[in-house]
């Protein structure tokens, strides 16, 4: 049974301070990791696509790393603002053209 | 580019109907991801389509069925709708290739009564 696991499920974060959380895959038959920022009454928005161990992708104050051997993958959000408040979700994606999504980190931020 | 649309945004049916959702990807794109979101659950893969055949498909019953056109634009249809299937329903579009992130719409909001 193929399981993706992001923790925490929920975090609380005060403005300004950095956070990080975590996505963990099946460490075998892997393809590709994406991670979608999923904001209230929005849709799911495509935040980064990682492919190769060691990736490092960054997008103004967020940034993600890979590790494909271990599974799993960090996100990282600098200097959090209120509008980083959001779901962050996880998609892993296999050579069997499987897609499995993590429950979400659910993120907020307290002005 | 418009993005990806979804109608209806809410629907509300009875236990035994049938109900289709429609799709339109963004201009260009090829293929489109279905998925079902329930509470506590992450998004549970449907299926999926690309130039009008079925690539990929999940660990659905065969109540659910889709279908694509020479347009993209793609249908889902439930039948013989249960309480369970009461769900956010997302479509996502992308180019095709699984190394290109998923454009999802607004999604459908579907309640069975």
């Amino acid at each position: 049974i193929l399981n993706v696991e992001q923790s925490p499920q929920s975090l609380h974060v005060q403005e300004g301070d950095s956070t990080n959380f975590t996505c963990s895959f099946p460490s075998s038959n892997f393809y590709a990791l994406h991670w979608y920022r999923w904001e209230t009454a929005k849709s799911p928005e495509a935040l980064f696509v990682m492919t190769l161990n060691g990736d490092e992708k960054k997008k103004g104050r967020i940034s993600a790393t890979l590790n494909t051997k271990e599974g799993y993958s960090y996100l990282y959000i600098k200097g959090s603002q209120p509008e980083d408040s959001a779901t962050y979700l996880c998609a892993f994606l296999n050579r069997d053209d499987k897609i499995i999504f993590g429950k979400g980190t659910r993120l907020h931020i307290l002005p | 580019k418009a993005g990806v649309t979804q109608t209806p945004r809410y629907l509300i049916k009875t236990r035994g109907q049938q109900v289709t959702l429609s799709c339109s990807p963004i201009s260009g794109h090829r293929s489109v991801s279905w998925y079902q979101q329930t509470p506590g659950q992450g998004l549970q893969f449907l299926f999926e389509y690309f130039s009008e055949t079925q690539r990929n498909k999940g660990n659905f019953p065969g109540r659910f069925s889709g279908r694509q056109f020479s347009n993209s634009r793609s249908e889902m249809n439930v039948s013989t709708l249960e309480l369970g299937d009461s769900a956010l329903y997302l479509c996502a579009s992308s180019l095709g290739d699984r190394n290109q992130p998923q454009h999802f719409g607004d999604g459908t909001r579907l309640s069975i009564l």
